[in-house]
Protein backbone atom coordinates (compact mmCIF):
# COMPACT_ATOMS: atom_id res chain seq x y z
CA UNK A 1 0.00 0.00 0.00
CA UNK A 2 1.23 3.48 -0.97
CA UNK A 3 1.79 5.61 2.15
CA UNK A 4 3.69 8.12 4.52
CA UNK A 5 4.44 6.72 7.34
CA UNK A 6 5.28 9.05 10.86
CA UNK A 7 6.32 8.06 14.21
CA UNK A 8 5.69 8.78 16.89
CA UNK A 9 2.10 10.04 16.48
CA UNK A 10 1.79 11.03 19.68
CA UNK A 11 4.99 12.68 21.75
CA UNK A 12 5.04 14.86 25.29
CA UNK A 13 8.55 15.60 26.32
CA UNK A 14 10.00 18.66 28.34
CA UNK A 15 11.48 22.09 27.17
CA UNK A 16 15.23 21.14 25.32
CA UNK A 17 15.54 17.49 24.99
CA UNK A 18 16.32 16.74 21.55
CA UNK A 19 13.52 14.60 19.51
CA UNK A 20 13.55 13.58 16.15
CA UNK A 21 9.97 12.49 14.25
CA UNK A 22 10.61 10.35 11.77
CA UNK A 23 8.71 10.25 8.03
CA UNK A 24 9.16 7.34 5.16
CA UNK A 25 7.80 7.58 2.17
CA UNK A 26 7.18 4.06 0.02
CA UNK A 27 6.30 5.36 -3.60
CA UNK A 28 9.51 6.75 -4.89
CA UNK A 29 8.48 10.30 -4.32
CA UNK A 30 11.33 12.50 -4.82
CA UNK A 31 9.70 15.74 -3.12
CA UNK A 32 9.18 15.66 0.24
CA UNK A 33 8.05 18.36 3.33
CA UNK A 34 6.97 18.78 6.70
CA UNK A 35 4.26 21.05 8.19
CA UNK A 36 2.84 21.97 11.21
CA UNK A 37 -0.64 22.85 11.44
CA UNK A 38 -1.98 25.20 14.38
CA UNK A 39 -5.52 26.82 15.15
CA UNK A 40 -5.60 30.21 13.88
CA UNK A 41 -2.80 29.31 11.34
CA UNK A 42 -3.88 26.74 9.75
CA UNK A 43 -0.87 24.38 7.75
CA UNK A 44 2.80 26.37 7.23
CA UNK A 45 5.54 24.99 5.61
CA UNK A 46 8.68 24.17 7.49
CA UNK A 47 11.03 22.88 5.40
CA UNK A 48 10.89 21.01 2.24
CA UNK A 49 13.46 18.69 -0.31
CA UNK A 50 13.24 18.43 -4.14
CA UNK A 51 15.48 15.23 -3.67
CA UNK A 52 18.46 13.63 -1.51
CA UNK A 53 20.72 16.07 0.15
CA UNK A 54 18.63 18.84 -1.60
CA UNK A 55 16.66 20.40 1.05
CA UNK A 56 14.98 24.19 1.38
CA UNK A 57 13.51 26.61 4.16
CA UNK A 58 9.43 26.65 3.80
CA UNK A 59 7.75 29.62 5.92
CA UNK A 60 8.56 28.69 9.73
CA UNK A 61 12.05 26.82 9.42
CA UNK A 62 13.41 28.75 12.73
CA UNK A 63 13.73 25.46 15.72
CA UNK A 64 13.68 23.03 13.23
CA UNK A 65 16.39 20.39 11.08
CA UNK A 66 15.52 18.08 8.61
CA UNK A 67 18.25 15.85 6.72
CA UNK A 68 17.70 13.78 3.63
CA UNK A 69 20.13 10.84 3.17
CA UNK A 70 17.89 8.44 1.54
CA UNK A 71 14.76 9.25 -0.81
CA UNK A 72 12.69 7.48 1.29
CA UNK A 73 13.33 9.40 4.34
CA UNK A 74 13.20 13.10 5.71
CA UNK A 75 13.18 13.29 9.20
CA UNK A 76 12.60 16.58 11.67
CA UNK A 77 14.63 17.28 14.45
CA UNK A 78 13.89 19.38 16.76
CA UNK A 79 17.35 20.50 18.90
CA UNK A 80 16.04 22.01 21.83
CA UNK A 81 12.35 21.91 21.72
CA UNK A 82 10.05 24.70 23.33
CA UNK A 83 6.53 24.78 24.10
CA UNK A 84 5.75 27.39 21.38
CA UNK A 85 6.88 24.43 19.03
CA UNK A 86 3.58 22.30 20.52
CA UNK A 87 1.89 21.61 17.76
CA UNK A 88 0.51 18.83 14.61
CA UNK A 89 3.20 17.93 12.39
CA UNK A 90 3.08 16.48 9.12
CA UNK A 91 5.01 14.70 7.05
CA UNK A 92 4.17 14.82 2.82
CA UNK A 93 5.62 13.62 -0.36
CA UNK A 94 5.20 13.74 -3.88
CA UNK A 95 6.65 12.67 -7.04
CA UNK A 96 8.23 16.16 -8.30
CA UNK A 97 6.76 18.67 -5.94
CA UNK A 98 3.46 20.98 -6.19
CA UNK A 99 1.62 21.24 -8.02
CA UNK A 100 1.65 17.36 -8.07
CA UNK A 101 -0.55 16.00 -5.87
CA UNK A 102 1.06 15.85 -1.78
CA UNK A 103 0.82 12.92 0.04
CA UNK A 104 -0.04 13.34 3.78
CA UNK A 105 1.39 11.48 6.63
CA UNK A 106 -1.14 10.74 9.76
CA UNK A 107 0.51 13.25 11.55
CA UNK A 108 2.42 13.62 14.66
CA UNK A 109 0.82 15.34 18.04
CA UNK A 110 3.93 17.04 19.71
CA UNK A 111 3.46 18.55 23.13
CA UNK A 112 6.26 20.44 24.65
CA UNK A 113 6.23 21.36 28.49
CA UNK B 1 -0.70 40.44 6.47
CA UNK B 2 -1.19 36.72 5.59
CA UNK B 3 -0.44 36.07 2.17
CA UNK B 4 -3.80 34.08 1.59
CA UNK B 5 -6.99 34.81 3.79
CA UNK B 6 -9.91 31.92 4.30
CA UNK B 7 -12.92 32.13 6.30
CA UNK B 8 -12.26 29.42 8.91
CA UNK B 9 -16.10 29.12 9.41
CA UNK B 10 -17.29 27.00 11.40
CA UNK B 11 -20.01 26.42 8.34
CA UNK B 12 -23.11 24.03 8.87
CA UNK B 13 -25.67 23.15 6.19
CA UNK B 14 -28.22 20.86 5.45
CA UNK B 15 -27.10 17.48 3.02
CA UNK B 16 -27.85 18.97 -0.37
CA UNK B 17 -27.34 22.26 0.19
CA UNK B 18 -24.91 24.10 -2.25
CA UNK B 19 -21.55 25.52 -0.33
CA UNK B 20 -19.24 28.02 -1.43
CA UNK B 21 -15.87 27.97 0.02
CA UNK B 22 -13.41 31.41 -0.36
CA UNK B 23 -10.58 32.32 -0.19
CA UNK B 24 -8.19 35.71 -1.34
CA UNK B 25 -4.34 36.22 -1.68
CA UNK B 26 -1.82 39.04 -2.09
CA UNK B 27 0.98 37.28 -3.99
CA UNK B 28 0.21 38.17 -7.73
CA UNK B 29 3.02 35.27 -8.49
CA UNK B 30 1.27 32.78 -7.27
CA UNK B 31 0.54 30.71 -10.75
CA UNK B 32 -1.47 27.56 -9.55
CA UNK B 33 -4.14 26.70 -7.19
CA UNK B 34 -5.30 24.06 -5.22
CA UNK B 35 -7.92 22.39 -2.52
CA UNK B 36 -7.31 20.14 -0.04
CA UNK B 37 -9.89 18.52 2.00
CA UNK B 38 -9.16 17.17 5.77
CA UNK B 39 -10.93 14.86 8.21
CA UNK B 40 -10.64 14.95 11.04
CA UNK B 41 -7.75 13.19 12.90
CA UNK B 42 -6.84 12.52 8.99
CA UNK B 43 -3.89 14.02 7.11
CA UNK B 44 -5.04 16.64 4.09
CA UNK B 45 -5.96 15.05 0.00
CA UNK B 46 -6.27 16.54 -3.03
CA UNK B 47 -9.32 17.40 -3.93
CA UNK B 48 -8.88 19.80 -7.08
CA UNK B 49 -5.82 22.45 -8.86
CA UNK B 50 -5.50 24.38 -11.49
CA UNK B 51 -3.21 26.76 -13.10
CA UNK B 52 -5.46 29.08 -14.78
CA UNK B 53 -8.30 31.48 -14.02
CA UNK B 54 -12.13 29.98 -14.68
CA UNK B 55 -13.63 26.76 -13.67
CA UNK B 56 -12.64 23.65 -13.57
CA UNK B 57 -15.17 20.76 -12.65
CA UNK B 58 -14.73 17.72 -11.14
CA UNK B 59 -17.87 15.71 -9.94
CA UNK B 60 -20.14 17.74 -7.63
CA UNK B 61 -16.36 20.10 -7.55
CA UNK B 62 -16.72 22.86 -9.09
CA UNK B 63 -12.71 25.32 -8.41
CA UNK B 64 -13.28 28.88 -9.71
CA UNK B 65 -9.57 31.19 -10.02
CA UNK B 66 -10.13 34.27 -11.07
CA UNK B 67 -6.52 35.90 -11.16
CA UNK B 68 -7.80 39.57 -11.28
CA UNK B 69 -9.72 39.70 -8.12
CA UNK B 70 -6.96 36.89 -6.42
CA UNK B 71 -9.65 35.42 -5.25
CA UNK B 72 -10.81 31.36 -5.55
CA UNK B 73 -14.22 29.07 -4.85
CA UNK B 74 -14.62 25.85 -4.15
CA UNK B 75 -18.54 25.27 -4.50
CA UNK B 76 -20.09 21.84 -3.69
CA UNK B 77 -23.31 20.84 -5.13
CA UNK B 78 -25.46 18.38 -3.43
CA UNK B 79 -23.82 18.34 -0.40
CA UNK B 80 -23.41 15.69 1.48
CA UNK B 81 -22.97 14.40 5.40
CA UNK B 82 -19.55 12.42 3.73
CA UNK B 83 -18.26 15.94 2.87
CA UNK B 84 -17.83 17.21 6.25
CA UNK B 85 -14.45 18.33 6.42
CA UNK B 86 -12.12 20.91 6.63
CA UNK B 87 -11.00 22.12 3.36
CA UNK B 88 -8.18 24.00 2.67
CA UNK B 89 -6.84 26.67 -0.35
CA UNK B 90 -3.19 26.14 -1.02
CA UNK B 91 -1.52 27.88 -4.27
CA UNK B 92 2.17 27.85 -5.32
CA UNK B 93 4.32 30.38 -7.45
CA UNK B 94 6.09 27.90 -9.80
CA UNK B 95 6.17 23.89 -9.81
CA UNK B 96 8.20 22.21 -7.37
CA UNK B 97 8.40 25.59 -5.09
CA UNK B 98 6.88 26.22 -1.47
CA UNK B 99 2.88 25.56 -0.98
CA UNK B 100 1.30 28.45 0.90
CA UNK B 101 -2.04 27.24 2.80
CA UNK B 102 -5.11 29.12 3.85
CA UNK B 103 -6.32 28.54 7.49
CA UNK B 104 -8.89 26.06 6.43
CA UNK B 105 -12.70 26.39 6.77
CA UNK B 106 -14.51 23.54 8.83
CA UNK B 107 -17.75 22.08 6.91
CA UNK B 108 -20.53 20.34 8.92
CA UNK B 109 -22.99 18.60 6.46
CA UNK B 110 -26.02 18.01 8.16
CA UNK B 111 -28.51 14.82 7.08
Amino acid sequence: EAQVTQNPRYLITVTGKKLTVTCSQNMNHEYMSWYRQDPGLGLRQIYYSMNVEVTDKGDVPEGYKVSRKEKRNFPLILESPSPNQTSLYFCASSSTGPPNEQFFGPGTRLTVL
Amino acid sequence: QKEVEQDPGPLSVPEGAIVSLNCTYSNSAFQYFMWYRQYSRKGPELLMYTYSSGNKEDGRFTAQVDKSSKYISLFIRDSQPSDSATYLCAMGETSGSRLTFGEGTQLTVNP
